[in-house]
């Protein structure tokens, strides 16, 4: 069955350095999302891309995230300047199309811990 | 804008057992999805069951079914015959009526006791 993959499955870095997380999406999956939880709270929308564009974010999305499909194929979350409090899971999701498809594949997740 | 409520952050069941978990939600909308996902101790999100609001009958997969009241955005989740494996964090989840912008709730800690 295909699936959504994320690297790395967990990265630590240093407060106000840049870190990107990786998404493979499913090959003919069209929309790309991002989403945080961090440990213990419930899980957030960031952000939606859809047509090599944002389709719509959320308030945590600030200017310290981007996203981007630089190749195609991987689908990045950029973090600019980490802060202690951007220590979660980070969860790619992505849906082949709108409509009745209905639901988000989710990937495993990358546990990002800022230090 | 659209929110899900979880009010149970923990609960408990035998194993073999039934336990249902409670979900509710609101939204102006008329059609839109519901879905339940387990989250495990290894984080991952996976998805147990989805539910269509123009859709009357409750979706069942296997020992897990719900209880879909839209009058009441209700939307509970019955776990059957409960296993050790069970054992997760559930969210209750909505999706617009393209399955995306979703909203999920705050989660609840399902314990299966041997």
């Amino acid at each position: 069955e295909p699936e959504v993959t994320q690297t790395p499955s967990h990265q630590v870095t240093q407060m106000g350095q840049e870190v990107i997380l990786r998404c493979v999406p499913i090959s003919n999956h069209l929309y790309f999302y991002w989403y945080r939880q961090i440990l213990g709270q419930k899980v957030e929308f960031l952000v939606s891309f859809y047509n090599n564009e944002i389709s719509e974010k959320s308030e945590i999305f600030d200017d310290q995230f981007s996203v981007e499909r630089p190749d195609g194929s991987n689908f990045t979350l950029k973090i600019r300047s980490t802060k202690l409090e951007d220590s979660a899971m980070y969860f790619c999701a992505t849906i082949r199309t709108s409509g009745i498809a209905g639901e988000q594949y989710f990937g495993p997740g990358t546990r990002l811990t800022v230090t | 804008a659209q929110t899900v409520t979880q009010s149970q952050p923990e609960m408990s069941v035998q194993e073999a057992e039934t336990v249902t978990l409670s979900c509710t939600y609101d939204t102006s909308e008329s059609d839109y999805y519901l879905f339940w996902y387990k989250q495990p101790p290894s984080r991952q999100m996976i998805l147990v069951i989805r539910q269509e609001a123009y859709k009357q009958q409750n979706a069942t997969e296997n020992r897990f079914s719900v209880n879909f009241q839209k009058a009441a955005k209700s939307f509970s989740l019955k776990i059957s015959d409960s296993q050790l494996g069970d054992a997760a964090m559930y969210f209750c989840a909505y999706g617009d009526n393209y399955g995306q912008n979703f909203v999920f709730g705050p989660g609840t800690r399902l314990s299966v006791l041997p």
